[in-house]
């Protein structure tokens, strides 16, 4: 099935550093969802984005929806290593029908180093 | 706590067995999906339910697979004649219905199939 580009595939920074991600689609989308997953667990919600160039923060992380609806951004201002895991971005269409599924990128694996 | 649960967390069944699901949304929440995730990918959309209604199933759902979900609260997802390509995780997600696009995960079912 069809999944979004995201990047960095994975990322090993030391702790207090910035991280950034992306995730990029051929497809326009009206809602970009990141998501952190823990081994073994289910994805948890960190941000939900529903306009275009909306900037939204939650604590330390911060998201963007891209101005052409084809892409995301998280930021993590001053990581520590409760940070590590594997972010997901998600794209849904919309209402009705088929749009409220979720499509998702392969996910960026961060690590912090202590 | 009030989140998505999901049981059994694991399950190891031999190949050519039926295996069976369930997903227990948050409360009020009218709106239930599946997905399934193998390692290092992100989750993929399988079926969605509004109420008691299954309105979409993705190809990934061969005629193996069936998902109900009879009174509108719980969802059960069965596997007959598992293959050892079924082995993954399987997220279930509810949202309520209205404006809101954001979907919460349970913590999964891991399935191994031998």
């Amino acid at each position: 099935g069809q999944q979004l580009n995201q990047s960095p595939q994975s990322m090993f920074i030391q702790e207090g550093e910035d991280v950034s991600m992306n995730c990029t689609s051929s497809s326009i989308f009206n809602t970009w969802l990141w998501y952190k997953q823990d081994p073994g667990e289910g994805p948890v919600l960190l941000i939900a984005l529903y306009k275009a160039g909306e900037l939204t923060s939650n604590g330390r992380l911060t998201a963007q929806f891209g101005i052409t609806r084809k892409d995301s951004f998280l930021n993590i201002s001053a990581s520590i290593p409760s940070d590590v895991g594997i972010y997901f971005c998600a794209g849904q269409r919309g209402s009705g029908g088929s749009n409220y599924k979720l499509t998702f990128g392969k996910g960026t694996l961060l690590t912090v180093n202590p | 706590d009030t989140g998505v649960s999901q049981n059994p967390r694991h399950k190891i069944t031999k190949r050519g067995q039926n295996v069976t699901f369930r997903c227990d949304p948050i409360s009020e929440h009218n709106r239930l999906y599946w997905y399934r995730q193998t390692l290092g990918q992100g989750p993929e959309f399988l079926t969605y339910f509004q109420n008691e209604a299954q309105l979409e199933k993705s190809r990934l759902l061969s005629d193996r697979f069936s998902a109900e979900r009879p009174k509108g609260s719980f969802s059960t997802l069965e596997i007959q004649r598992t293959e050892q390509g079924d082995s993954a995780m399987y997220l279930c997600a509810s949202s309520p219905t209205g404006g809101s696009r954001e979907q919460y995960f349970g913590p999964g079912t891991r399935l191994t199939v031998t």
